[in-house]
């Protein structure tokens, strides 16, 4: 099966402007996450979403942060304007709806705000 | 809230060596699923072993291996004849069910380095 995909692999932007990146997850897989790694941490949740609907946005910078999943398929989560704290690796992943299903992972989008 | 712990930063191991990552936990529920997730510099995390917790029994996916601890809340990952590739970043992460969903924490990570 194909993996999840993510775009761009790498974005180098400037403090205040916009970016966005895109997610398509593996196919027949309700649940969608968005993650962020910061440099030498874990990665923390931002958005969850279980078909196009959002289930967890409590981590989310919605001053300055949103995303959609439209026809709970593809996602993209946007940054508007940016802040030098957003240099991060954004990670998308997705997963069957059940206990049993992992989370299968992109190869995320590394992010320089200069 | 759950939290999850991983007290190594850094660990290294020899090619061909066993080496032992550790992970504590915190939880009050009872029902819940354990990971280990492998990520390289490629970036894409990998799923390398799970545990439910409801089993007793130790899971064990060829050269990786866990030892579940329930009670003291440990998952500690080991891995047995390093090889090269394993070098990568290893993420311990937690999951259980809260609200309809499936919620997941992960560990700080532990970044492994085998030698040669």
């Amino acid at each position: 099966e194909a993996g999840v995909a993510q775009s761009p692999r790498y974005k180098i932007i400037e403090k205040r402007q916009s970016v966005a990146f895109w997610c398509n997850p593996i196919s027949g897989h309700a649940t969608l996450y968005w993650y962020q790694q910061i440099l030498g941490q874990g990665p923390k949740l931002l958005i969850q979403f279980q078909n196009n609907g959002v289930v967890d946005d409590s981590q989310l910078p919605k001053d300055r942060f949103s995303a959609e999943r439209l026809k709970g398929v593809d996602s993209t989560l946007k940054i508007q304007p940016a802040k030098l704290e957003d240099s991060a690796v954004y990670l998308c992943a997705s997963s069957l709806v059940g206990s049993n299903s992992p989370l299968h992972f992109g190869n995320g989008t590394r992010l320089t705000v200069t | 809230a759950q939290t999850v712990t991983q007290s190594q930063p850094e660990m290294s191991v020899q090619e061909a060596e066993t080496v032992t990552l550790s992970c504590t936990y915190d939880t009050s529920e009872s029902n819940y699923y354990l990971f280990w997730y492998k990520q390289p510099p490629s970036r894409q995390m990998i799923l390398v072993i799970r545990q439910e917790a409801y089993k007793q029994q130790n899971a064990t996916e060829n050269r990786f291996s866990v030892n579940f601890q329930k009670a003291a809340k440990s998952f500690s990952l080991k891995i047995s004849d390093s090889q090269l590739g394993d070098t990568a970043m290893y993420f311990c992460a937690f999951m259980n069910r809260m609200g309809g969903t499936y919620k997941y924490i992960f560990g700080t990570g532990t970044r492994l380095k085998v030698l040669a």
